[in-house]
């Protein structure tokens, strides 16, 4: 059974710093293209970043592009997301999920930026 | 960037109801559209990939169709379970973007 846990959120302010991450289990991690995706509560899904199963390729919502880093290490079965410089509009819910078709989702990390 | 228009953005219907879900790319997308469904808080659930296809384990009740722009998630039978917030998203090019969600309701 696939199992992707997000960890790493929490309360930070304004211009500081979160490393979110993702342990996947239950399926062969390398294989996959995965992402993360962010939800303020009440409103919609966001995709925020993606990174190729071998790590070679990674893409960025314009609104995190150079203030986030996606990376994956496969010895560990784990999805990264490096967070900096964060804004209140940052703030959400973080899901990753995995392939370009988000078959399966974890439960998600809340991130709330705020002073 | 390619944007997805949902309508309607909410919906009302009874426990049996047939329901319709439309999604509008703003450019042409070819298949590459994925539906969610989500529960209030928890994680959304794959549905359906490829405009059509159901995700394994997904009941037959939900379908799907379109290709290009203009894309349908149908239920039928419309139970107590399946009402939820459900989303397209295409995956024809980046960034990748959902649509804006519709809830369905119980009437």
């Amino acid at each position: 059974e696939v199992q992707l846990v997000e960890s790493g959120g929490g309360l930070v302010q304004p211009g500081g710093s979160l490393r979110l991450s993702c342990a996947a289990s239950g399926f062969d991690f390398s294989d996959y293209w995965m992402n993360w995706v962010r939800q303020v509560p009440g409103k919609g899904l966001v995709w925020v970043s993606g990174i190729s199963s071998d790590g070679n390729n990674r893409k960025y919502a314009d609104s995190v592009k150079g203030r986030f880093t996606i990376s994956r290490d496969s010895a560990k079965n784990t999805l990264i997301l490096q967070m900096n410089s964060l804004r209140a509009d940052d703030t959400g819910v973080y899901f990753c999920a995995t392939s370009t078709t988000f078959d399966s989702w974890g439960q998600g990390t809340l991130v709330t930026v705020s002073s | 960037d390619i944007q997805m228009t949902q309508s309607p953005s909410s919906l009302s219907a009874f426990v049996g109801d047939r329901v319709t879900i439309t999604c509008r790319a703003s450019q042409g997308i070819s298949n590459y559209l994925a539906w969610f469904q989500q529960k209030p808080g928890k994680a959304p659930k794959s549905l359906i990939f490829g405009a059509s296809n159901l995700q394994s384990g997904v009941p037959s009740k939900f379908s799907g169709s379109g290709s290009g722009t203009d894309f349908t998630l149908t239920i039928i039978n419309l139970q107590p379970e399946d009402f939820a917030t459900y989303y397209c998203q295409q995956y024809n090019s980046y960034p990748l973007t959902f649509g804006g969600g519709t809830k369905v309701e119980i009437k």
